[in-house]
């Protein structure tokens, strides 16, 4: 079954640390893969895509995403965090045609001055 | 920078009811998606639309819910007799063509009383 699996439901860190949210996926075919992120009270605004190439992705606001195909993962990373970034963060899969997207549960990140 | 539209960013309606939720997706894209997202839930796909039909739907897609684009621009989804359980988050998306992401809107809350 495709299916995606964020571990972690919610997630501390201080400003200025640094970051790894984690995204493993179930997927039978090649994926497309994403992270959408959600702040209070707004839509999902997406940070980084990996459609192919570069297993190593960049984004908007300092985010990066490694693709590991071996470990089926997807995590993304920021090697300093800012108060702004505190958010819902959602990974994603989808078909070559990145229809019918699968999002994970989400990890809610939170972070302290 | 283009966004998808969407309204009401809330509406309240009493169970029972018929709700019309509106989405004005980014001009010239091809494809357009409702999503939603139950309070503390993950974002799940409700359906997919694509050349005045609908392409994929998921099995929550029952025959309570209809869409149209009734007029080249706006993307509507519609409920015809809402259920307490309808309450949710409810997202629009448009993307362009193949290989491309999705676009969010801001999202349309529906509570249900």
């Amino acid at each position: 079954a495709q299916s995606v699996t964020q571990p972690d439901i919610h997630i501390t860190v201080s400003e200025g640390a640094s970051l790894e949210l984690r995204c493993n996926y179930s997927y039978g075919a090649t994926p497309y893969l994403f992270w959408y992120v959600q702040s209070p009270g707004q839509g999902l605004q997406l940070l980084l895509k990996y459609f192919s190439g570069d297993t190593l992705v960049q984004g908007i606001k300092g985010f990066e995403a490694e693709f590991k195909r071996s470990q089926s993962s997807f995590n993304l990373r920021k090697p300093s965090v800012h108060w702004s970034d505190a958010a819902e963060y959602f990974c994603a899969v989808g078909p070559y045609n990145t229809d019918k997207l699968i999002f994970g549960t989400g990890t809610r990140l939170q972070v302290f001055p | 920078e283009p966004e998808v539209t969407q309204t009401p960013s809330h509406q309240v309606t009493q169970m029972g009811q018929e709700v019309i939720l509106r989405c004005v997706p980014i001009s010239n894209h091809l494809y357009f998606y409702w999503y939603r997202q139950i309070l503390g839930q993950k974002v799940e796909f409700l359906v997919s639309f694509y050349n005045n039909e609908i392409s994929e739907k998921s099995e929550i897609f029952d025959d309570q819910f209809s869409v149209e684009r009734p007029d080249g621009s706006n993307f509507t989804l519609k409920i015809r007799s809402t259920k307490l359980e309808d309450s949710a988050m409810y997202f629009c998306a448009s993307r362009g063509d193949h290989n491309t992401e999705a676009f969010f809107g801001q999202g349309t809350r529906l509570t249900v009383v």
